[in-house]
């Protein structure tokens, strides 16, 4: 079973809040990912990371902002909430190799609304 | 490039087989092929990396074709927990293009009934 987790569940908050959306690893895995998935449809890279102080931005524009600091951790930070950002944000890692030659492991997400 | 999936849904009794295809206008270097099931993350099944590769776990088994542009997912004698939204991700050839994670094709909805 895959060690990854992200906090808070599910979030309702009002527009023009700051947040930021927690997500950690206990696999020891050096790329983490972001992805954003709008209900039944597909999921949307936002932001990656090869490791510590590596942050890219993904195929999807994003407003949101991520940090890397530790290996285990890959917060998300929107500044102002609004309700466009209202969604599912999943985070995934996988282990550094060549290649895309091994799986990732998604966290069971978090779905944000914001009013 | 967002590969293609087709078809976009599904719906099956339970024991009739499913095949699921996922394309791509250029050359991957792999495919991965996930499930994800209402209100869960996405699970992994399996990573083809070459080309006429196939590969199966069970009653679930998937191809990548020679040019490796192509991926078929198989799901035999489907069972109910079969049932969710699959998923194909792919790793481009070419260098540098795109973002170094999996590009997402838009899903098949399979629905097993009993």
């Amino acid at each position: 079973e895959a060690d990854i987790y992200q906090t808070p569940r599910y979030l309702v908050i009002g527009t023009g809040k700051k947040i930021t959306l927690e997500c950690s690893q206990t696999m020891g895995h050096d790329k983490m990912y972001w992805y954003q998935q709008d209900p039944g449809m597909e999921l949307h890279l936002i932001h990656y990371s090869y490791g510590v102080n590596s942050t890219e931005k993904g195929d999807l524009s994003s407003e949101s902002t991520v940090s890397r600091i530790r290996t285990e951790h890959f917060p998300l930070t929107l500044e102002s909430a609004r309700p466009s950002h209202t969604s599912q944000y999943l985070c995934a890692s996988s282990a550094k190799r060549e290649g895309w030659g091994t799986e990732a492991f998604f966290g069971q997400g978090t779905r944000l609304t914001v009013v | 490039q967002q590969p293609v999936q087709s078809p976009q849904a599904v719906i099956l009794r339970e024991g009739e087989d499913a095949v699921i295809n996922c394309s791509s206008s250029k050359a991957l270097y792999s495919v991965h092929w996930y499930r994800q099931k209402h209100g869960e993350a996405p699970v992994f099944l399996m990573i083809l990396l070459k080309g006429g590769e196939q590969k199966g776990h069970e009653k679930i088994s998937a191809s990548f074709n020679e040019k490796k542009q192509q991926s078929s997912l198989y799901l035999t004698a489907s069972q109910l927990s079969y049932s969710g939204t699959y998923f194909c991700g792919t790793r481009s050839l070419v260098p540098g293009g795109g973002a170094d994670g999996l590009t997402f094709g838009k899903g098949t909805h399979l629905i097993i009934q009993p």
